[in-house]
């Protein structure tokens, strides 16, 4: 039973360029979360999406960056000409519903760690 | 608004002694709290939570928690530190505020054991 998945595991890109992180939620989740570690900083809560709905975006910046979780495949963050600031790891988490219930948990993916030249 | 505080940036202790992750809350209703721990250049790994009943907490790795409502406390203890938990570990809330979960996380702690 394979756990959350994300690719790559590390990305460089230079200033200007997009960069693409997936994440393959665990089998039976439709349910995804992103975050956002900056250096020496915890977690940021970036977008929630169920498939082919966007239900949360209020931590993502409202320029450069887009996600979506389409019917089939994985889970995608874009961001758009990157920056210095991009320069993060990406984590990305999966539950089996909105998980109102206690008994339900969301599961961390190893992260994308992005470096932008 | 919600947000978790953890007042140590960084801990060191010895091998074989014990140790105490201090970590506070802010939020208006019953929180749901987690422990999660991040080895280095790794995930994060669930080590305990907490949703309801007994406010002592057991978790994975010898590890547990206690809640105190009273303090807005959810620190982490261990009996006897081994080398392998030198991480970094982070106390979460989640926000129901929008109608479904959200992690809140804290800015961490970051642990190093001495041999």
């Amino acid at each position: 039973n394979a756990g959350v998945m994300q690719n790559p595991r590390h990305l460089v890109r230079r200033r200007g360029q997009e960069a693409r992180l997936r994440c393959s939620p665990m089998k039976g989740h439709s349910h995804v979360y992103w975050y956002r570690q900056l250096p020496e900083e915890g977690l940021k809560f970036m977008v929630y999406l169920q498939k082919e709905n966007i239900i949360d975006e209020s931590g993502m910046p409202k320029e450069r960056f887009s996600a979506e979780f389409p019917k089939e495949g994985p889970s995608i963050l874009r961001i758009q000409q990157v920056v210095r600031g991009d320069s993060a790891a990406y984590f990305c988490a999966s539950s089996p519903r909105s998980w109102t219930r206690p008994t339900d948990t969301q599961y961390f993916g190893p992260g994308t760690r992005l470096t932008v030249l | 608004a919600q947000s978790v505080t953890q007042p140590d940036i960084h801990i060191t202790v010895s091998e074989g002694a014990s140790l105490e992750l201090r970590c506070n809350y802010s939020y208006g209703a019953t929180p749901y709290l987690f422990w999660y721990v991040q080895s280095p250049g790794q995930g994060l790994q669930l080590l305990l939570k907490y949703f309801s009943g007994d406010t002592l907490v057991q978790g994975i790795k010898g590890f547990e928690a206690e809640f105190k409502r009273s303090q807005s406390s959810f620190n982490l203890r261990k009996p006897s530190v081994h080398w392998s938990d030198a991480a970094e570990y982070f106390c979460a809330v989640a926000d129901f505020s929008g109608g479904y979960n959200k992690l809140i996380f804290g800015a961490g702690t970051r642990l190093a054991v001495h041999p």
